[in-house]
């Protein structure tokens, strides 16, 4: 097993235009999370799913952001309308279950122009 | 909402001294992790503690929890160049419906200079 494996690493986009991000986790993780990070800062916690369930969506989120995790393997993050605010690394993780650490992988950059 | 304070947020230090980096907060956490960032990367596990008063070693690494479990402590002898990176504590929810998930504090930059 490689890790976690984030497509792309980096995503330069318009204001306005709509992104998606792709996770593979650890294939034997049940447990996958999004968080986002900006520069200097720690991750801020987004959604997590527990196989293909959605369990928990921060409520900072706003409806522009969706997630799934379709048959509880890779998941996708999709950002509509993209605003300038959004600039910033997003963060896939996965773990064994409950209570064990994460294994994070290398991230998304995304720049809003 | 959970929230956890870092302290420093930057420390700059010469090869061979020793630091301290303290995560405090008001709530009581099930889990304590450490984690170290380089840039570009995602942040990689040093180590979990789990018990009240529990200290882990780990090289010239020493993580400590607080007896209530609501602090924790990395400290780190004689520092070396290729300790620099961001480090960051992460408090796992007590029980209940978001057990599992992280909360991050906002990490301290150490940069340790040759």
């Amino acid at each position: 097993d490689t890790g976690v494996s984030q497509n792309p690493r980096h995503k330069i986009t318009k204001r306005g235009q709509n992104v998606t991000f792709r996770c593979d986790p650890i294939s034997e993780h049940n447990r996958l999370y999004w968080y986002r990070q900006t520069l200097g800062q720690g991750p801020e916690f987004l959604t997590y799913f527990q196989n293909e369930a959605q369990l928990e969506k921060s409520r900072l989120l706003s409806d522009r952001f969706s997630a799934e995790r379709p048959k509880g393997s890779f998941s996708t993050l999709e950002i509509q309308r993209t605003e300038q605010g959004d600039s910033a690394m997003y963060l896939c993780a996965s773990s064994p279950g409950a209570g064990y650490g994460y294994t994070f992988g290398s991230g998304t950059r995304l720049t809003v122009v | 909402t959970q929230l956890l304070e870092q302290s420093p947020q930057f420390l700059s230090i010469q090869e061979g001294e020793n630091l301290t980096v303290y995560c405090n907060s008001s709530s009581v956490f099930s889990s304590l992790q450490w984690y170290r960032q380089e840039p570009g990367e995602g942040p990689v596990l040093l180590v979990t503690v789990v018990t009240g008063g529990e200290v882990k070693k780990l090289k010239r690494l020493t993580f400590q929890f607080g007896d209530a479990r609501k602090d924790s402590s990395l400290h780190i002898t004689a520092a070396q160049p290729g300790d620099t990176g961001l480090y960051l504590c992460a408090g796992d929810s007590a029980g209940g419906t978001s057990y599992g998930k992280l909360t991050f504090g906002q990490g301290t930059i150490l940069t340790v200079h040759p």
